[in-house]
């Protein structure tokens, strides 16, 4: 069955950066997007951006265009999310999950099927 | 941006009863880039639709989906004890934006 299992809680300071991992389970990894997703408390989910885990292609939200970097290693089946310049505002659970491709390896109009359980990041002085 | 605002913030209600939790849209996202997701404490988001109204693989045939256009609506006919949890819901049509939630709570 199709599992991801993320890293552990992080706390950080403000202005630091933060990489968590989100290894994959149960289906042929580069065959699918890995999207990221977070929660800060008491608000609604926001959508980060996506990597083609097959040949490293992204996009990012404008939201966080220049601060996330998106990456991959297939040969582990492991996506990785960095945010840098931490602030408190980034407090929050940061979700992986899974989608298809269109026709053209682009994760455009594709609904997320598969999410990992989160990670929560925490960001304090 | 697509936003989208669901109601009501909370539903109580007992086992056996009918849930209805409506999602709308600020602009259209037509009928086939709405999703529905479960999401029970501690636990990872579970696709329930997608398409507005096609059930994901393994979920219960309790669970419907309808709508298109700005408003959509999600239906439990009978609320099962796992049922009561947070539902959202998901547009794609345009980047990805997501609903703010609705707690189903047993009553």
């Amino acid at each position: 069955q199709v599992q991801f299992v993320q890293s552990g809680t992080e706390v950080k300071k403000p202005g630091a950066s933060v990489k968590v991992s989100c290894k994959a389970s149960g289906y042929s990894f580069d065959s699918y997007a890995l999207h990221w997703v977070r929660q800060a408390p008491g608000q609604r989910l926001e959508w980060m951006g996506w990597i083609n885990a097959g040949n490293g292609y992204t996009k990012y939200s404008q939201n966080f265009q220049g601060r996330v970097t998106i990456t991959r290693d297939p040969f582990a089946s492991t996506g990785y999310m960095e945010l840098a310049s931490l602030r408190s505002e980034d407090t929050a659970v940061y979700y992986c999950a899974r989608s298809e491709y269109d026709g053209s390896g682009y994760a455009t109009k594709k609904h997320l099927d598969f999410w990992g359980r989160g990670t929560l990041v925490a960001v304090s002085s | 941006e697509i936003v989208l605002t669901q109601s009501p913030g909370t539903l109580s209600l007992s086992p056996g009863e009918r849930a209805t939790l409506s999602c709308r849209a600020s602009q259209s996202v037509s009928s086939i880039y709405l999703a529905w997701y479960q999401q029970r404490p501690g636990q990872a988001p579970r696709l329930l639709l997608y398409g507005a109204s096609h059930r994901a693989t393994d979920i219960p045939d309790r669970f419907s989906g309808s709508g298109s256009g700005t408003d959509f609506t999600l239906t439990i006919s009978r609320l099962e004890p796992e049922d009561f949890a947070v539902y959202f819901c998901l547009q794609y049509r345009s980047s990805r934006t997501f609903g703010q939630g609705t707690k189903v709570e047993m009553k």
